[in-house]
């Protein structure tokens, strides 16, 4: 039962540097999404797709690109990475066509820091 | 700006006693509402969710939903060292999940 896997688990960035955070679900969901966590902040969402061939943009999209591969994956792309994304970063994947009234399940995160 | 309100904590509890946690939310077209559980350095993990006013119990979990005061909790019973976590509660919009900042629970032995 792989669930939602994320990878890397850590990462570590230079300023300016550029890298693609994936992520892929095996549960047949149709939606999936991208949030940030910092402390004190809580979950902010970035970018999500509420469908395969579609995306959207969360609350905190700024800095960030995202495409839906197929209906399993959702990468995640910082072009020119600054201090301020360093965070953890989950993947989610929700069920059914109307996503958040389904429960998300999360991956295991990616640690980010950009110096 | 949609919110979801939630005390920080950390709220403290001996161990065999019950944990109340609550949660306020402002969108009132939200129709689901999800209960999660965070250790530290993990993923959080979903331990309820409701849909309808009142009451719903899973084992030791009880959710509780007041869509007229936009009030949803958690009770814990029976709280154990290993439910000291993060709990985080999120309410569903259209199309995605807000999430409340969370209350740490620390229940001592």
């Amino acid at each position: 039962n792989a669930g939602v896997t994320q990878t890397p688990k850590f990462q570590v960035l230079k300023t300016g540097q550029s890298m693609t955070l994936q992520c892929a679900q095996d549960m047949n969901h149709n939606s999936m999404y991208w949030y940030r966590q910092d402390p004190g902040m809580g979950l902010r969402l970035i970018y999500y797709s509420a469908s395969e061939g579609t995306t959207d943009k969360g609350e905190v999209p700024n800095g960030y690109n995202v495409s839906r591969l197929n209906k399993r994956e959702f990468s995640l792309r910082l072009e020119s990475a600054a201090p301020s994304q360093t965070s953890v970063y989950f993947c989610a994947s929700s069920g059914g066509l109307t996503g958040p009234n389904s429960p998300l399940h999360f991956g295991n995160g990616t640690r980010l820091t950009v110096t | 700006q949609k919110e979801v309100e939630q005390n920080s904590g950390p709220l403290s509890v001996p161990e065999g006693a019950i944990a109340s946690l609550n949660c306020t939310y402002s969108d009132r077209g939200s129709q689901s509402f999800f209960w999660y559980r965070q250790y530290s350095g993990k993923s959080p993990e979903l331990i309820m969710f409701i849909y309808s006013n009142g009451d719903k119990e899973d084992g030791r979990f009880t959710a509780q939903l007041n869509k007229a005061s936009q009030y949803v909790s958690l009770l814990i019973r029976d709280s154990q060292p290993s439910d000291s976590a993060t709990y985080l509660c999120a309410a569903a919009g259209y199309s995605t999940l807000t999430f409340g900042k969370g209350t740490m629970l620390l229940v001592s032995p």
